[in-house]
């Protein structure tokens, strides 16, 4: 099974409105975090928010929330206010432990495109 | 503060060299992972380094290998490389070993390999 799953491969948004991308995740470690990263073009790549799995609330940082629901293990990113300035790559991702130490999944990716 | 540095932007090699590539991390941070990102995929750890010692491993030959310095510091060999290996290199620094904070990424090394 895939450890992270982004099931959309692209998304459009209207400048100025809200958006949400998906993301779902599979794992049997109780202690775990959840990171979502915007990449541009140009390559770079940007954190944008973190959620630890014993977090009783939604994170928040900005414009980014993360729609946390553990039962469903889901944690899909909201967009707020979008701007021409969001069009990127967006990954989600997760850390676990094994007996090796810590362990990083990245998901395939959202293509955000936002339009004027 | 300094950010996270990477050496060389790019590099060309052919099948069989060895390549080492390095990374400096942001000031205050002791954690360094490495990624492998081949173009249109999301990014693979290849492993973590926590105070000089390996602290997890992906799913990656032993032909990869890495050392973190005292500085905190971190190089990634690749032996025998494969036309497979071609791809941009990730470091990224972090301050605690459990990486619950956020990573800090340079900007990669790309890295072809014909």
């Amino acid at each position: 099974a895939q450890k992270i799953t982004q099931t959309q491969p692209g998304m459009f948004v209207q400048e100025k409105e809200a958006v949400t991308l998906d993301c779902t995740y599979d794992t049997s470690d109780p202690s775990y975090g959840l990171f979502w990263y915007k990449q541009p073009s140009s390559g770079e790549m940007i954190f944008l928010i973190y959620q630890g799995s014993y977090d009783q609330q939604n994170a928040t940082e900005g414009r980014y929330s993360l729609n946390f629901q553990k039962a469903r293990k889901s944690a899909n990113l909201v967009i707020s206010a979008s701007q021409l300035g969001d069009s990127a790559m967006y990954f989600c991702a997760m850390r676990e432990a094994d007996n090796t130490g810590n362990q990083f999944y990245f998901g395939t990716g959202t293509s955000l495109t936002v339009i004027p | 503060e300094t950010g996270v540095t990477q050496s060389p932007t790019h590099l060309i090699k052919t099948r069989g060299q060895q390549v080492t590539l390095r990374c400096s991390s942001q000031s205050g941070h002791n954690t360094v992972s490495w990624y492998q990102q081949a173009l249109g995929q999301g990014p693979q750890f290849i492993f973590q380094y926590y105070r000089e010692e390996e602290n997890g491993r992906g799913n990656f030959p032993p032909r990869f290998s890495g050392l973190q310095f005292p500085n905190y510091s971190s190089e990634l060999n690749v032996n025998a490389l494969e036309l497979d290996d071609s791809a941009l290199y990730l470091c990224a620094s972090s301050y605690a070993r459990t990486g619950n904070n956020e990573q800090f990424f340079g900007p990669g090394t790309r890295l072809t390999v014909l």
